[in-house]
Parts: structure tokens; C-alpha cells; sequence
């Protein structure tokens, strides 16, 4: 298995512009996260899927914000209009199991200038 | 109660010492305890893990003790490497509850050689 793929790896990209993160989790799994980092706040929960259902989007830092899974194999992370504040390093996990075993993505930097 | 607090923020230590790194937790229903491993421009990886049925768990030179009456758990690298210099994050679940993964905020290790 390739593990959990997430692109771009880089994005740079204006402010007030649409950004969309994607991810493709480990097949089988059917818990999917998606996590920001940053210097400041460390490893924020943004949103969470399980069987392809959102369970806890209470991390999503506004409504410019949103993440979609329309299957088991794909997700989506939007943000628009996007901000220089949303710069960080966003990632995306899988795990078969809710509360363990999370295989993370290497994650996709993004810039907004 | 669902929080993990993590210490120290950074640690910097000798090729060939010991690098421990503390986690303490309020809630009495977690009962499994991974370390994650995060290298720079990585995701972070499981690295060990602990439950609360046994007070250690060794892999190598990387150790977890638990300690369930002070709620706390630590990570003890021993001989430390240059190689294990990176950013580890311990984490909590409930598993029988099947709640996710609870994140610390994450200690920066450096080796020097």
C-alpha cells in the first residue's frame, strides 16, 4: 500500500483565493482526519470522517472552511477565501480503528500571501 | 478532560543521553497511550505504544512508563542518536469507547552529536 497520499505537497497561493487539499487514504480504512500545524497551535483537529460520514467538524476554525468525503477512497479540504493566517502544513490520516492506529499523509504546505 | 498536556516544548540533548519527555492526562477513562515520531516535512508515525494493563512497555531504546495513580506517562529514549532528532507527540484514547485520538502539543527534540 502507498500509504495515505495528499497533494499538492506544496501550494502557494493569493489571498482571497480558493484552495483545495486533497487526500486518499489507505484503502480499508474507514476513519479519516484531517489536521493543521503550525508553530503556534501544534496539531490542530480540523475535521473528521468515519464510514465517509462527518462525526466532528468543532475544529474547523470558520466557515471559509470545508471538507467533503464522497467516498471511501477520496477527501477534500477547502478553504475560500483563503488567508495569509491559514498558512501552515495541513494533514491528512487514516486508521481502521477510530481511536488508533493513524497512518498519516506527509502533508500538504500551504502558503497564502 | 479530553486534554494531553505535554512537557517540555524542547529539549536538547547529547548524542548517547537519555531524552525523556513527559505527558500527563485528566481523563481516567483514556486507556491507550501511543508516542508519534514526526521528522521534519513528514507526517507523524506511531512509534509505541502503551495500555494501562502493564506499567512499561520497551521497544529498543525507546521506553514508555505509566504511571496510572499520577495520570501520567512518559517517553525515555535511551542512548540517544542524532537520527531521533524530531517532533514527538503522545496521545490519548478511550478504545473501548471507540473515541479518537487526543494529541499533545508536541516536544522538539535535538541530538547534538
Amino acid at each position: 500500500d502507498a500509504g495515505v497520499i495528499q497533494s499538492p505537497r506544496h501550494e502557494v497561493t493569493e489571498m482571497g483565493q480558493e484552495v483545495t487539499l486533497r487526500c486518499k487514504p489507505i484503502s480499508g480504512h474507514n476513519s479519516l482526519f484531517w489536521y493543521r500545524q503550525t508553530m503556534m497551535r501544534g496539531l490542530e483537529l480540523l475535521i473528521y470522517f468515519n464510514n465517509n460520514v462527518p462525526i466532528d467538524d468543532s475544529g474547523m476554525p470558520e466557515d471559509r472552511f470545508s471538507a467533503k468525503m464522497p467516498n471511501a477512497s477520496f477527501s477534500t479540504l477547502k478553504i475560500q477565501p483563503s488567508e495569509p493566517r491559514d498558512s501552515a502544513v495541513y494533514f491528512c490520516a487514516s486508521s481502521f480503528h477510530l481511536n488508533y492506529g493513524y497512518t498519516f499523509g506527509s502533508g500538504t504546505r500551504l502558503t497564502v500571501v | 478532560q479530553q486534554q494531553v498536556k505535554q512537557s517540555p516544548q524542547s529539549l536538547i540533548v547529547q548524542k548517547g543521553g537519555i531524552s525523556i519527555i513527559n505527558c500527563a492526562y485528566e481523563n481516567t477513562a483514556f486507556d491507550y497511550f501511543p508516542w508519534y515520531q514526526q521528522f521534519p516535512g513528514k507526517g507523524p508515525a506511531l512509534l509505541i505504544a502503551i495500555r494501562p494493563d502493564v506499567s512499561e512497555k520497551k521497544e529498543g531504546r525507546f521506553t514508555i512508563s505509566f504511571n496510572k495513580s499520577a495520570k501520567q506517562f512518559s517517553l525515555h529514549i535511551m542512548d540517544s542518536q542524532p537520527g531521533d532528532s524530531a517532533t514527538y507527540f503522545c496521545a490519548a484514547s478511550m478504545e473501548t469507547s471507540g473515541s479518537r485520538l487526543t494529541f499533545g502539543e508536541g516536544t522538539q527534540l535535538t541530538v547534538n552529536p
